[in-house]
């Protein structure tokens, strides 16, 4: 079936050091939503990238969907303590409707 | 603008039992959707609903069954609970359907 795979699972840095998080999916997608979830909170919603090759920056946040539409990536340029939880990507297949997700990127930052 | 909510906020059932939890979507939101999220995973699609109608089921047995009202907000419904089903369960409301979701604060059920 079709599966979306996020790497790492686990990443934890030090203030001020940079943090990426790639998405790969099985099939290509219409879509790509990135979403955070701070410990003990819901997923907030970050940002939607549709075109392919796709570049958008939100301040030290950089994300990046593939030429394929298979892959993506988020960018964290100098960590904050404020970025800590877990970052989830997730992708519609085509018109299906069923939004598939990956399993995060929990990030721990020390301060 | 009202936000997604969602009640109860934490609920306990035993075994076998029924559960209803509520969600009212974003205001103007015309699509609602439902997860599950287990501690420590990610959200699993339960199924989603636009304009009163599934749109959208995962793989979920059919004990999950839900509704969604004319003003757009909704239910879950989880018959004969299983200690398996205990889990964040998450209301999302979007517009359209493809769009991205707003989600609620959940329901934490727990099931002894």
């Amino acid at each position: 079936g079709q599966q979306v795979m996020q790497i790492p699972q686990y990443q934890h840095v030090q203030e001020g050091e940079d943090f990426t998080t790639y998405c790969n999916s099985s099939t290509t997608l219409s879509n790509i939503q990135w979403y955070k979830q701070r410990p003990g909170g819901h997923p907030v919603f970050l940002i939607q990238l549709v075109k392919s090759g796709e570049v958008k920056k939100q301040k030290r946040l950089t994300f990046q969907f593939g030429e394929a539409k298979k892959n993506s990536s988020l960018h964290i340029t100098a960590t904050q303590t404020t970025d800590v939880g877990t970052y989830f990507c997730a992708g519609h297949a085509g018109n299906n409707r069923k939004l598939i997700w990956g399993l995060g990127t929990s990030l721990a930052v020390n301060p | 603008e009202t936000g997604v909510t969602q009640s109860p906020t934490h609920l306990i059932k035993t075994r076998g039992q029924q559960v209803t939890l509520r969600c009212s979507s974003q205001s103007g939101h015309n699509t609602v959707s439902w997860y599950q999220q287990a501690l420590g995973q990610g959200p699993q699609f339960i199924f989603q609903y636009y304009r009163e109608e599934e749109n959208g089921r995962g793989n979920f047995p059919p004990r999950f069954s839900g509704l969604q009202f004319p003003n757009y907000s909704s239910e879950l419904n989880v018959n004969a609970l299983e200690l398996d089903d205990s889990a964040l369960y998450l209301c999302a409301s979007s517009l359209p359907p493809h769009a991205s979701l707003h989600f609620g604060n959940g329901t934490r059920l727990t099931v002894t």
